[in-house]
């Protein structure tokens, strides 16, 4: 079965420290990954998704940046966080060539930026 | 704009049933979904309707109507584990997920 583990769980860093979230899946093969950051009382935010190794397509524009080093692993980074970068940050995967499918979820990474 | 639209907050009574609305407007249309969030956790999958109509699946059922832009996510027989946020997402023409803010569920005994 495919499962998906994101981490950190939860981390507190300063403001203009740098960031490191990672997302690995397991059990399918070259699956569509996605990023996005959940905000008190409004929708999920896509940050980021990927449909190949080295394939990041941005959504919206930001000082977070993403790669896709290997074809189960995404990770989102930083350089400098900002207190607006505080949030819930969601790892996702779907199955590719499914454009329909419904989105696995990992366990989420809340940040909170001081 | 691209809009989904969902109450923020319902209550219902341990044992009965609730219906949970969204109204969506998008650019295109090619399924929705509907999602469960416990608090601190990650969306699990519920449902997805892409036709017209009403699809159940156990206490849960999800209804669609493309012509109205709506759908209706319906628990019977309510839990208290049921105490959740339930997400609404539509898949838009360039197959992007579009998400609304979420219905706080609260379950009481």
């Amino acid at each position: 079965s495919q499962t998906i583990h994101q981490w950190p769980a939860t981390l507190v860093q300063p403001v203009g420290s740098p960031l490191s979230l990672e997302c690995t899946v397991e059990g399918t093969s070259n699956p569509n990954l996605y990023w996005y950051r959940q905000a008190a009382g409004r929708g999920l935010q896509l940050l980021f998704y990927s449909v190949g190794i080295g394939q990041i397509s941005s959504e919206v524009p930001q000082n977070l940046s993403a790669s896709r080093p290997q074809d189960r692993q995404f990770i989102l980074s930083s350089k400098k966080l900002l207190l607006s970068d505080s949030g819930f940050y969601l790892c996702a995967w779907s199955v590719s060539g499914s454009e329909a499918g419904e989105l696995f979820f990992g366990e989420g990474s809340r940040l909170t930026v001081l | 704009g691209q809009n989904i639209d969902q109450p923020t907050e319902m209550t219902a009574t341990e044992g009965a049933i609730v219906q949970i609305n969204c109204t969506y407007q998008t650019s295109g249309f090619n399924g929705l979904f509907w999602y469960q969030q416990h608090a601190g956790e990650a969306p699990t999958f519920l449902s997805y309707n892409v036709l017209d109509g009403l699809e159940e699946k156990g206490r849960f059922s999800s209804f669609l109507s493309r012509s109205k832009g709506y759908s209706y996510l319906l628990l019977k027989e309510l839990q208290m584990k049921d105490s959740a946020s339930y997400l609404c997402a539509v898949r838009d023409s360039n197959y992007q997920l579009i998400w609304g803010a979420g219905t706080k569920l609260i379950i009481k005994p």
